[in-house]
């Protein structure tokens, strides 16, 4: 079967760095994709990673190991704001999205 | 502003009923898709619809009846409402099948009682 594992609840400090996780066993790969969604509102798009390697968007960068079936999603310089379940998804070869349960990440002061 | 919109925001149904969740999008966006989202579990794909006209059934389809007359809307219907249905419900779209980045509306929040 096809799964996203990534862990359930994450806690960091404002103004820190936290590594968000995720690992992934799909038929076939045609992308790795980063959502952001707030507690209470609908998902939107952080980054998208196809080729293996660092992707950098301005305080959130992705990296993607195709071989080694693993991503990770790193948020810098921590905000409040920033406190929201963060979604990985990998398209599978029938380019259908399969979706990660989400990481809720708590930034406490 | 250019988005998705959904109807209704929230709604509590009793069970056997009929309901349509609709969904409008002014993207022009070919790619249609309905999601539902439960506690502890990642989205889940009901039913989606390349361009208008065509539909496809996803993971969890079985209860779920959706339309596509028209690029703009994908109208969500549960024919008999029962309490497992009971979940958030978003409606996304994209510029196609092969490009996961999907624009999301802002839910429905369905309970069946």
């Amino acid at each position: 079967g096809q799964n996203i594992d990534q862990p359930t609840e994450m806690t960091a400090t404002e103004g820190a760095i936290v590594q968000i996780n995720c690992t992934y066993q799909t038929s076939g790969f045609n992308g790795l994709f980063w959502y952001q969604q707030h507690a209470g509102e609908a998902p939107t798009f952080l980054s998208y990673n196809v080729l293996d390697g660092l992707e950098e968007k301005g305080r959130f960068s992705s990296f993607l190991s195709r071989s080694k079936g693993y991503s990770y999603l790193l948020l810098k310089e921590l905000q409040m704001k920033d406190s929201a379940s963060y979604l990985c998804a990998v398209m599978d070869s029938n380019y259908q999205l399969i979706w990660g349960a989400g990481t809720k990440l708590i930034i406490k002061p | 502003i250019a988005g998705i919109t959904q109807a209704p925001t929230s709604q509590i149904l009793a069970a056997g009923r009929r309901m349509t969740l609709r969904c409008t999008q002014d993207m022009r966006h070919n790619a249609m898709y309905w999601y539902r989202q439960d506690l502890g579990l990642g989205l889940r794909l009901i039913h989606y619809s390349n361009t208008a006209g065509t539909t496809g059934k996803g993971e969890v389809p079985d209860g779920y009846s959706v339309s596509r007359a028209n690029t703009d809307d994908f109208p969500l219907t549960l024919a008999s409402a029962v309490p497992s249905q009971t979940s958030v419900y978003f409606c996304a779209s994209s510029e196609g099948l092969n490009t996961g980045e999907l624009f999301f509306g802002e839910g429905s929040r369905l309970t069946v009682l």
